[in-house]
């Protein structure tokens, strides 16, 4: 089946800090979303990005099909974006990552 | 409703029960997917719903674990002889193409 690795694993960032996270994925899809899951454990939905270039407000995101990556990218980061990052794949079912914890400190 | 609802938001239950999980998608949505989350992972698929009929429920763990969704909206997730590895957070997704829209989860815990 279709493997997933996000990278860091881990990562802790001062408010103000910009960030960087990197989705690998081992085959072809067609649905590839970004999730911020909360600290009551709820899934928000940040991109749905199979392809192409996105941005949000202070996020962005962009995958490149062909060489089977997305990254994430954070600007000036807030307390409020402290939690777990999950990128996740697939055609109908989806597959997760394991995710980036981030934390950000005041 | 606006989004993904989903019922009970815990459910306590003692090794050897039977419990029942619902889920009521998005309005309108035809695709309902049942995931699991264990502490300190990504969610794990379980199965889909295209319509009334399950498209794909590769990812039931066994035959204890049974989902229907009659009326090609509410789906239920049901659950035969609870054992203490059920625990977990329980996830609904919807979808109306291919974008997931996620539920916040029922909390099982199997004493």
């Amino acid at each position: 089946g279709i493997q997933v690795e996000q990278s860091p694993p881990d990562l802790i960032l001062q408010e103000g800090a910009n960030s960087t996270l990197r989705c690998n994925f081992s085959d072809s899809v067609n649905n590839l979303q970004w999730f911020h899951q909360n600290p009551w454990g709820q899934l928000i939905n940040l991109f749905y990005i199979p392809s192409g270039t996105k941005q949000n407000g202070r996020l962005s995101a962009t995958t490149v099909a062909t060489e089977r990556y997305s990254l994430l990218y954070i600007s000036s980061s807030q307390t409020t974006d402290s939690g777990v990052y999950f990128c996740a794949v697939g055609f109908q079912k989806l597959v997760f990552g394991t995710g980036t914890r981030l934390l950000v400190s005041p | 409703g606006a989004g993904v609802s989903q019922t009970p938001s815990n459910k306590v239950t003692e090794k050897g029960k039977y419990v029942e999980l619902r889920c009521d998608p998005i309005s309108g949505h035809t695709a309902l997917y049942w995931y699991r989350q264990s502490l300190g992972q990504g969610p794990e698929f379980l199965i889909y719903f295209q319509g009334t009929g399950a498209a794909d429920d590769s990812g039931l763990p066994n035959d204890r674990f049974f989902a229907v969704r009659p009326e090609g909206s509410v789906s239920t997730l049901k659950i035969q002889r609870t054992e203490r590895g059920d625990s977990a957070v329980y996830l609904c997704a919807s979808s109306g193409g291919y974008e997931q829209f996620f539920g916040p989860g029922t909390r099982l815990t199997v004493l």
